[in-house]
């Protein structure tokens, strides 16, 4: 089975511009979760999708959104990048037992 | 709010020894789940090991085991016959078993280092 994919992988944006990142989760799994890991913050909770609707939120300012499609996959837009969104954002999927999560490889974000 | 916590920003080990992270967390929930991810260099998070709250029987998956005290509140993960590539970060994370779904909430980390 093929694990979680993250597109891009790796990303430099300017301040001021947006961006969005795509989460394909593992096949038959309907949740997927996403979240900021910085050296200050460490990692933390953004937001997860169940089924096409978001189920739960963390505590981001609302620059940041997510969606989820009908096939599962997900992304996050951030809006109005500033220097503190420079980090690793890493999506997880987990299946219906919504117990483990299993992550992708991330995207390593960078706004200069 | 749930917090996790994890002391021991570093920790080192021989090649074939064992060694023990430490984690505690706090909760007023009575059904979740413990986890422990390994990051290593490449930053891909690896599921170690689980453990549901209900269970008192500690979990184990082959070198890793983990000692959980639920009325202390304390996950301690041991490594026993350490091997170079379990150098990574280790993070504690825990799930509520109720309303916040895929929500996990993580612990600071720790580096584990070990030495040939």
């Amino acid at each position: 089975k093929a694990g979680v994919t993250q597109t891009p992988r790796y990303l430099i944006k300017t301040r001021g511009q947006q961006v969005t990142l795509s989460c394909s989760p593992i096949s038959g799994h309907r949740s997927v979760s996403w979240y900021q890991q910085t050296p200050g913050q460490g990692l933390q909770f953004l937001f997860e999708y169940f089924s096409e609707t978001q189920r739960n939120k963390g505590n981001f300012p609302g620059r940041f959104s997510g969606r989820q499609f009908s096939n599962s996959r997900s992304e996050m837009n951030v809006s109005t990048l500033e220097l503190g969104d420079s980090a690793l954002y890493l999506c997880a999927s987990s299946g219906l037992a919504d117990t483990e999560q299993y992550f992708g490889p991330g995207t390593r974000l960078t706004v200069t | 709010a749930q917090t996790v916590t994890q002391s021991q920003p570093e920790m080192s080990v021989q090649e074939a020894e064992t060694v023990t992270l430490s984690c505690t967390y706090d909760t007023s929930e009575s059904d979740y789940y413990l986890f422990w991810y390994k990051q290593p260099p490449s930053r891909q998070m690896i599921l170690v090991i689980r453990q549901e709250a209900y269970k008192q029987q500690n979990a184990t998956e082959n070198r890793f085991s983990v000692n959980f005290q639920k009325a202390a509140k304390s996950f301690s993960l041991k490594i026993s016959d350490s091997q170079l590539g379990d150098a990574a970060m280790y993070f504690c994370a825990y799930k509520t078993g109720g309303t916040s779904y895929g929500k996990l909430t993580f612990g600071q980390g720790t580096i584990l280092t070990v030495h040939p």
